[in-house]
């Protein structure tokens, strides 16, 4: 049990769709990342977001998009799906500034399916 | 980012002790060298992380040589419950992108 919670679980969506994911990051947490998870692969990172502003971000297109609030959960946003963004979603939250080094921890995932 | 190199499967029996190696010939002097651990449908799960030598835990052991180009993740005893995908990574000390390869398969047979 990591303390990091995403919902819903599981969900369908049809092509076109616009999808939210929600994450609530461990206590204590102000950074949350977020990562796609294609069948058989490793996950691949989409952004991450610290103190509410998007600091970093992987090689995905701008239909993808996030946001942090400021008890620092995260929503991550997907506009007009395709077939290919059916993954598992994956949320990680750290304690970014804390000097050294620090360990993420992440959810049990989303998983998406667009048909 | 420095890219990683690792098996795609292993295979042990039960009460073995399991070494999986990593490459990481481009590490960089900020990085470090975690390892995770995934079960199907799940987030990864933090196992080790170390910079130099030799660290240890309660679930593991890891070992970095001198020149710190490669890292070996020492399993002690394997169960069946330990049959996971284990991913190395390196990353710099802020945590920030972690970048996956395809991990190593690791499957325990009783």
């Amino acid at each position: 049990e990591t303390g990091v919670t995403q919902s819903p679980t599981h969900l369908i969506k049809t092509r076109g769709q616009q999808v939210t994911l929600r994450c609530s990051s461990q206590s204590g947490h102000n950074t949350v990342s977020w990562y796609q998870q294609a069948l058989g692969q490793g996950p691949q990172f989409i952004f991450q977001y610290y103190r509410e502003e998007e600091n970093g971000r992987g090689n995905f297109p701008p239909r993808f998009s996030g946001l942090q609030f400021p008890n620092y959960s995260s929503e991550l946003n997907v506009n007009a799906l395709e077939l290919d963004d059916s993954a598992l979603y994956l949320c990680a939250s750290s304690l970014a500034g804390a000097g050294g080094n620090t360990e993420a921890f992440f959810g049990q995932g989303t998983r998406l399916t667009v048909v | 980012l420095a890219k990683t190199t690792q098996p795609i499967s292993m295979d042990s029996y039960e009460g073995q002790e399991v070494n999986i190696t990593c490459s990481h010939n481009n590490i960089a002097t900020n990085d470090y060298i975690t390892w995770y651990q995934q079960f199907p449908s799940q987030g990864p799960r933090f196992i080790i992380q170390g910079y130099k030598t030799k660290v240890t835990n309660e679930v593991a052991s890891l070992f970095i040589p001198a020149d710190r180009k490669s890292s070996t993740l020492s399993l002690p005893r394997v169960s069946l419950s330990d049959t996971a995908v284990y991913y190395c990574l390196v990353a710099r000390g802020s945590a920030r992108q972690l970048t996956f390869g395809s991990g190593t398969q690791l499957t325990v047979l009783p």
